[in-house]
C-alpha cells in the first residue's frame, strides 16, 4: 500500500494567488482530514470527511479555504487568494476505524 | 485545546527505555488515549491506544494508571530514529476528530 499520496510535496506561490493541494487517501478508508501545521499554532484540523462528506469544517480559518472530496479517493484543500500567513505544511490523513494515517505533507511558501 | 500535559522535553540513551508520561485527569469513562509520533519532517504516526487496560505491540508498551487520569507510552529499547515529537491525544473510540497538543520532544541520544 502507498499510503497516504499528497501532491504537490512543496508550492511556493506569491499573494493572491491560488493554490491547490491534493489528496489521495488509503484505499477503502472512509474519513479523510486536512490539517494545517505551523510553528505558532502547532498541528491543527482543518476539515474532516465521512464517506466523501464534510462532517466538522469548523476549522476552516476563513472563507478564501475550500475543501472538496468529489470521491472516496481524492479530495482537495483550495486557498484562494493566498496570503502570506498561509505558509505552513498540511497534512491531509485517512482513517478507515481507529487510527489515522498521515501523508507525508505539503509544505506550502506565500511570497 | 488539548486536554493532556505533556513534558516539553525528555532525554533517553540509545538502548535504554524511554518512558514518556501524560496527564489527563479531565479523560472521560468512553474516551481512549492515544499516542502519536511525529519524526522531522514527517506526517504525524499512530503508535498505540488504550482505554484502561495495559496495551503492547510491536512499537510501544502503553501504561494506564488504573484511575485512568495518567498514562505512560514506553519504548523498550530507544534508538536514534526514535528522535520525535510524541503526541499524548484523548479521542472517542471509532471516530472522533484528534486535537494534538504541543507534545514531548523526545531526544535518543548515542
Amino acid at each position: 500500500d502507498a499510503g497516504v499520496i499528497q501532491s504537490p510535496r512543496h508550492e511556493v506561490t506569491e499573494m493572491g494567488q491560488e493554490v491547490t493541494l491534493r489528496c489521495k487517501p488509503i484505499s477503502g478508508h472512509n474519513s479523510l482530514f486536512w490539517y494545517r501545521q505551523t510553528m505558532m499554532r502547532g498541528l491543527e484540523l482543518l476539515i474532516y470527511f465521512n464517506n466523501n462528506v464534510p462532517i466538522d469544517d469548523s476549522g476552516m480559518p476563513e472563507d478564501r479555504f475550500s475543501a472538496k472530496m468529489p470521491n472516496a479517493s481524492f479530495s482537495t484543500l483550495k486557498i484562494q487568494p493566498s496570503e502570506p500567513r498561509d505558509s505552513a505544511v498540511y497534512f491531509c490523513a485517512s482513517s478507515l476505524s481507529w487510527w489515522e494515517f498521515f501523508g507525508p505533507g505539503t509544505r506550502l511558501t506565500v511570497l | 485545546d488539548a486536554k493532556t500535559t505533556q513534558p516539553t522535553s525528555m532525554d533517553c540513551a540509545e538502548g535504554r527505555a524511554a518512558n514518556l508520561p501524560c496527564n489527563h485527569s479531565t479523560i472521560s469513562g468512553n474516551e481512549y488515549v492515544y499516542w502519536y509520533r511525529q519524526i522531522h519532517s514527517q506526517g504525524p504516526q499512530y503508535i498505540i491506544h488504550g482505554l484502561k487496560n495495559n496495551e503492547t505491540n510491536e512499537m510501544a508498551s502503553l501504561i494506564i494508571t488504573e484511575d485512568r487520569k495518567s498514562s505512560t507510552l514506553i519504548l523498550p529499547h530507544a534508538t536514534l530514529r526514535d528522535t520525535a515529537v510524541y503526541y499524548c491525544i484523548e479521542a472517542n473510540s471509532g471516530y472522533s476528530t484528534l486535537t494534538f497538543g504541543k507534545g514531548t520532544m523526545l531526544l535518543v541520544s548515542p
